[in-house]
């Protein structure tokens, strides 16, 4: 089985720009997790996404939106990019299928904002 | 509040040594992940666990609930157990929070 896949891996995006990162779930998983890890905050949860629907949030301005389409796979975009949006950004799917539901996590993308 | 503590922050041990990570956090959880993040940034699941103890090969993960701490024990430790280990308690509301690791570094 194909393991969490996330591109690009790599992004330099200058301030002010916009990015779209892109998650591609296990086959089967339904639920997508996004994260972003910088060396000052440490991994923070952005949002979840199961079924289409973002069902959670963590604590980031609404410049960070996502989406989830009918095939699992969900997207993140950063609007009006700033220097501290420079982080390593991972996605992670689950089955959700009840129960403890195991997280499986993708390779990540770094973004760099000059 | 949603916060997690673990410890040590930094550890270094020479091959063979048997090595323990702890985590605590403040409020009841549904369950708790221990990941592995090695340089380069990929991040492996080694457990999830609600309650109990869980091993595979060399790793042990313990968690108590009522005691709000887990510990993942590494035995025979290797070189290539260097890495950094985290800890994310799954807390009401679904969420994860995660903390700011330990880094592992094993020395032959």
């Amino acid at each position: 089985k194909a393991g969490v896949t996330q591109t690009p891996r790599y992004l330099i995006k200058t301030r002010g720009q916009q990015v779209t990162l892109s998650c591609s779930p296990i086959s089967g998983h339904r639920s997508v997790s996004w994260y972003q890890q910088t060396p000052g905050q440490g991994l923070q949860f952005l949002f979840e996404y199961f079924s289409e629907t973002q069902r959670n949030k963590g604590n980031f301005p609404g410049r960070f939106s996502g989406r989830q389409f009918s095939n699992s796979r969900s997207e993140m975009n950063v609007s009006t990019l700033e220097l501290g949006d420079s982080a390593l950004y991972l996605c992670a799917s689950s089955a959700d299928r009840g129960g403890i539901n195991e997280q499986y996590f993708g390779p990540g993308t770094r973004l760099t904002v000059t | 509040k949603n916060e997690v503590e673990q410890s040590p922050q930094n550890l270094t041990a020479q091959e063979g040594e048997f090595i323990t990570i702890n985590c605590s956090y403040s409020v009841g959880i549904s369950a708790l992940h221990w990941l592995q993040q090695h340089p380069g940034g990929g991040i492996v699941s080694l457990f999830m666990l609600s309650s109990g103890k869980k091993k595979h090969g060399r790793l042990i993960a313990t968690i108590n609930i009522q005691e709000k701490h887990s510990s993942l024990h590494i035995t025979a430790s290797h070189p290539r157990d260097s890495a950094v280990y985290i800890c994310a308690p799954r807390f009401p509301g679904n969420q994860f929070y995660f903390g700011t690791g330990t880094s592992l570094t094993v020395i032959p």
